[in-house]
């Protein structure tokens, strides 16, 4: 079975700075997705960033940008130049067939 | 765009009553909506996929008869709550997948729903 994990809970980053989240998962898929969310305190879902397994760079959008190391099955997100408006929980998702499957977020504050 | 409505935000019912809440794809059609219950500092589970024109798929655990799952076409699908207890109180997430797309992987989130039963 497919697990994420998410082994950070909490982080802290002050505004401008850079932080990265970790996400690290098993499968023995090998065609498979991989996911960011954002879910600030509205608590609507927003994706960030994906990334195709199949794809060796990694995928950036705008101050986002992904550490994806197959190998190690491994998916940092790092967040640059953080701005307040990036507060908020931050879930990994991965997905092979059609389900996702959560990480159990870090909730990523930032400090004025 | 990929938008996804979901309504009503909030309910507070009594308990023993039924809530319907809907999930709309406003912009794309949706063969396959999924739907997820996040109770308070947790992640996402999923409760069921919705797949147009058939019946739902419950995960291990959840009672298919206290939530009934209808997707009766392609940009629509409900979760009915029947006979709702306190312990059912919890955020309810749908989601939705486009139809026929290279991102078809990609899974659209409306903006939740807050049962809160008496």
């Amino acid at each position: 079975a497919q697990t994420v994990t998410q082994s950070q809970p909490e982080m802290s980053v002050q505004e401008a700075e850079t932080v990265t989240l970790s996400c690290t998962y098993d499968t023995s898929e090998s065609d498979y997705y991989l996911f960011w969310y954002k879910q600030p305190p509205s608590r609507q879902m927003i994706l960030v960033i994906r990334q195709e397994a199949y794809k060796q760079q990694n995928a950036t959008e705008n101050r986002f940008s992904v550490n994806f190391q197959k190998a190690a099955k491994s998916f940092s997100l790092k967040i640059s130049d953080s701005q307040l408006g990036d507060a908020a929980m931050y879930f990994c998702a991965y997905t092979g067939t059609y389900k996702y499957i959560f990480g159990t977020g870090t909730r990523l504050k930032v400090l004025a | 765009g990929a938008v996804v409505s979901q309504h009503p935000s909030w309910v507070i019912c009594k308990s023993g009553t039924s809530v319907k809440i809907e999930c709309r794809s406003l912009d794309f059609q949706a063969t396959t909506m999924f739907w997820y219950r996040q109770f308070p500092k947790q992640s996402l589970m999923l409760m069921a996929t919705s797949n147009e024109g058939s019946k739902a798929t419950y995960e291990q655990g959840v009672e298919k008869d206290k939530f009934l799952i209808n997707h009766a076409s392609l940009t629509l699908s409900t979760l009915t709550v029947t006979s709702a207890h306190p312990e059912d109180s919890s955020f309810y997430i749908c989601s939705a997948r486009k139809t026929g797309t290279v991102a078809k992987n990609i899974q659209y989130f409306g903006a939740g729903t807050r049962l809160s039963v008496l």
